[in-house]
């Protein structure tokens, strides 16, 4: 079965210092990957993806992502937290070469802390 | 530029009543639509997904019904609510291309009583 995995519930971090957020995921071919973000009460928007060429892609509020083939992971990271980035996180893949319905395999999420 | 509306953004119901939650995307056209149901601030789980007119792909045999009666319209439904029909609901919506992301509506707090 296709699925995503993101094996921490939560991570807690200090302002200011780096922080990553794990992702794996078994989908066959070579699936596009994505990472969302939702603020409390609010739907998800989208922060960045990863389709092809160089592994580290980089999104919006300063995140980026480095995708691993061989470990089949798409971590995200930011180099220095924010108080404002904590939210909910989510990972998700998209099968490649499916052309009809983009049926998109979420992973459960994972709540991100900042402490100031 | 596009955008996805779905209302009501909260909704309070007692068990047995029926339902009707009801989203709209505007500045495309021939979006992949989607439902999904998020319990308790955790992780998503598709409910319908449609590709056009007409067409609904049921993920989880439920007490829920989907509909696509326009293009850019998608409405979710039940005759009768159940407890465990509480939950945030979200509509999405995205093109006909794999590599492309989703785009969410602002959800529905559904609390049935």
């Amino acid at each position: 079965a296709q699925s995503v995995a993101q094996p921490e519930d939560q991570v807690n971090v200090a302002e200011g210092n780096p922080l990553t957020v794990k992702c794996t995921y078994s989908v066959s071919g070579n699936p596009y990957l994505f990472w969302y973000v939702q603020y409390p009460n609010r739907g998800l928007q989208f922060l960045l993806k990863y389709i092809t060429g160089d592994n580290l892609v980089k999104g919006s509020y300063g995140f980026e992502a480095e995708f691993n083939k061989s470990q089949t992971s798409f971590h995200l990271k930011k180099p220095s937290a924010l108080v404002s980035d904590s939210a909910l996180y989510f990972c998700a893949a998209v099968r490649g070469g499916y052309s009809s319905a983009s049926k998109i395999i979420f992973g459960s999420g994972t709540r991100l802390s900042i402490r100031p | 530029s596009q955008t996805i509306h779905q209302w009501p953004a909260t909704l309070v119901q007692p068990v047995g009543s029926p339902l009707s939650l009801e989203c709209t995307v505007e500045g495309t056209s021939n979006p992949n639509l989607y439902w999904y149901r998020q319990a308790a601030g955790r992780g998503l789980q598709l409910l319908f997904y449609s590709v056009g007119i007409g067409q609904i792909s049921s993920e989880v045999p439920q007490n829920l019904s989907a509909s696509r009666p326009q293009d850019r319209q998608f409405i979710l439904s039940s005759k009768k609510l159940l407890l465990s029909d509480s939950g945030f609901y979200l509509c999405a919506w995205s093109v006909h291309r794999p590599n492309t992301e989703a785009f969410f509506g602002q959800g529905t707090r559904l609390t049935v009583v």
